[in-house]
C-alpha cells in the first residue's frame, strides 16, 4: 500500500474536465513539491506536472495541478481519447527520506 | 540532447543477483544537485522507487528493499550501477533509471526500460 492515496480508476467523455486527487501527509505532500506522471499503455512514465503545477515544455495547458495542505490535484480539461493512460503522483517523503508514487490512476475516455 | 539507457540480464535465477547498468550522456553526474535514480514496474502494477545516487555520491534506498540494494556510479563512465541480491520472482518488473536536478525531484529524463524476468 502506498501512502499516497490516488483512485485506481477515472473516467470522462471527450471534451470533459476530469480532477485526480492524490492524498498524502505532512512528511510529503504537506511539505514537499508534487509532481505528475502520465503512463500511456506499454511506454516509459512521462513528466507531466512538477513543483506542484509547473508544466514541462510541450505539456499541453489543459493540463494542470494544484496543492492545498496534504492534499495535491491533476486536472485535465478537455479531456481527449489520448490522454487515456495511467497517472501517478510523486512526492519526497521526509519520513521515509525518499520519494513515493502514489499507486497509480488509469484513466479512461468513453 | 539527454538520454539514459538500462542495460542487464533479460533472465536471472531466483536467489541471483541482479546488476542493472544506467548509461547516460548530455549531462553530469558531477553537476551540483544532479541525481539519478531507479524506478521499477511490475506487470500490471505500480511504479516503484528503488535507489538514488547524488552528485555528491550520497545515496537513498527504498526502505522495504534497502537490505537488498547498492547503488554506485561511475562518473569518468558516466553510468550508475544497481545491484538487488536475492532476487526472487515478485522482482519480476521493467526497471527504469531516470534523471532528477535535485534528490526531491522530479524525474524529467527517463531510459527507456528493461524488463528483468526472475524464473529458473
Amino acid at each position: 500500500q502506498s501512502v499516497l492515496a490516488l483512485p485506481p480508476s477515472a473516467s470522462g467523455t471527450p471534451g470533459q474536465r476530469v480532477i485526480i486527487s492524490c492524498s498524502g501527509s505532512s512528511s510529503n505532500i504537506g511539505n514537499n513539491n508534487v509532481h505528475w506522471y502520465q503512463q500511456l499503455p506499454g511506454t516509459t512514465p512521462k513528466l507531466l506536472i512538477y513543483r506542484n503545477n509547473e508544466r514541462p515544455s510541450g505539456v499541453p495547458e489543459r493540463f494542470s495541478g494544484s496543492k492545498s495542505g496534504t492534499s495535491a490535484s491533476l486536472v485535465i480539461s478537455g479531456l481527449r481519447s489520448e490522454d487515456e493512460a495511467d497517472y501517478y503522483c510523486s512526492v519526497w517523503d521526509d519520513s521515509l527520506s525518499g520519494p513515493v508514487f502514489g499507486g497509480g490512476t488509469k484513466l479512461t475516455v468513453l | 540532447q539527454v538520454t539514459l539507457r538500462e542495460s542487464g540480464p533479460a533472465l536471472v535465477k531466483p536467489t541471483q543477483t541482479l546488476t542493472l547498468t544506467c548509461t547516460f550522456s548530455g549531462f553530469s553526474l558531477s553537476t551540483s544537485g544532479m541525481c539519478v535514480t531507479w524506478v521499477r514496474q511490475p506487470p500490471g502494477k505500480a511504479l516503484e522507487w528503488l535507489a538514488l545516487i547524488d552528485w555528491d555520491g550520497d545515496t537513498a534506498f527504498s526502505t522495504s528493499l534497502k537490505t537488498r540494494l547498492t547503488i554506485a556510479a561511475d562518473t569518468s563512465k558516466n553510468q550508475v550501477v544497481l545491484t538487488m541480491t536475492n532476487m526472487d520472482p515478485a522482482d519480476t518488473a521493467t526497471y527504469w533509471c531516470a534523471r532528477s536536478f535535485t534528490s526531491t525531484g522530479p524525474f524529467d529524463e527517463w531510459g527507456q526500460g528493461t524488463l528483468i524476468t526472475v524464473s529458473s
